[in-house]
């Protein structure tokens, strides 16, 4: 079983705050890692699909690294914003389908004023 | 353009019954794989569907069965229920392609008593 943890499981930080969570996985042997944000009541979001160690991805606020020697990678966000408040999932694609992913359980983020 | 939708939001049945999941991609995206996520744990996979054809199944028992329609449809059949097949059964859509991100749909909230 290839298992993919997060930590922390979950996180609370106030506004303005930067905060950076992170995706353990046991074997550098995946096509891609992937990040989704998951607000309540709404459909998990894509953030990046990375594939490259040493690959960085940033979408605004938020960032991510991937460092497949040494089996991590980090979700960062700079200057935390209420609507940032959601479970951030990580997953990996061993198959090559990007269809096929094994989901960690989340860091969940709640972001207050 | 409409993003991945999912039919019904909400469903209670008793155990023993049998239930039929429904979703819609994404225009243009071929491929359909379909999740459990149970409260605490990151989504599970249950199947993917490319062209109509079982590309992936992950490990459910065989009273799980899904297919894709002509349009890209699809349908998550669940026979003989069970009160731990409680849970949201997410759907998600691609193009089905290599390090492609998945398009989520709200999910459908089944509770079995």
């Amino acid at each position: 079983i290839l298992n993919v943890e997060q930590s922390p499981q979950s996180l609370h930080v106030q506004e303005g705050d930067s905060t950076n969570f992170t995706c353990s996985f046991p074997s550098s042997n995946f096509y891609a890692l992937h990040w989704y944000r998951w607000e309540t009541a709404k459909s998990p979001e894509a953030l990046f699909v990375m594939t490259l160690n040493g690959d960085e991805k940033k979408k605004g606020r938020i960032s991510a690294t991937l460092n497949t020697k040494e089996g991590y990678s980090y979700l960062y966000i700079k200057g935390s914003q209420p609507e940032d408040s959601a479970t951030y999932l990580c997953a990996l694609d061993y198959t090559g389908t990007a269809s096929k992913l094994t989901f960690g359980t989340g860091t969940r983020l709640q972001v207050t004023l | 353009d409409a993003g991945v939708t999912q039919s019904p939001t909400h469903l209670i049945k008793t155990r023993g019954q049998h239930v039929t999941l429904r979703c819609s991609p994404i225009s243009g995206h071929k491929s359909v794989s379909w999740y459990q996520q149970v409260l605490g744990q990151g989504p599970q996979f249950i199947f993917q569907y490319y062209e109509k054809e079982e590309r992936g199944r992950g490990n459910f028992p065989d009273r799980f069965s899904a297919r894709q329609f002509p349009n890209y449809s699809s349908e998550l059949n669940v026979n003989a229920l069970l009160l731990g097949d409680s849970a949201l059964y997410l759907c998600a859509s691609s193009r089905g392609g290599a390090n492609e991100k998945l398009f989520f749909g709200s999910g459908t909230q089944l509770s079995v008593l």
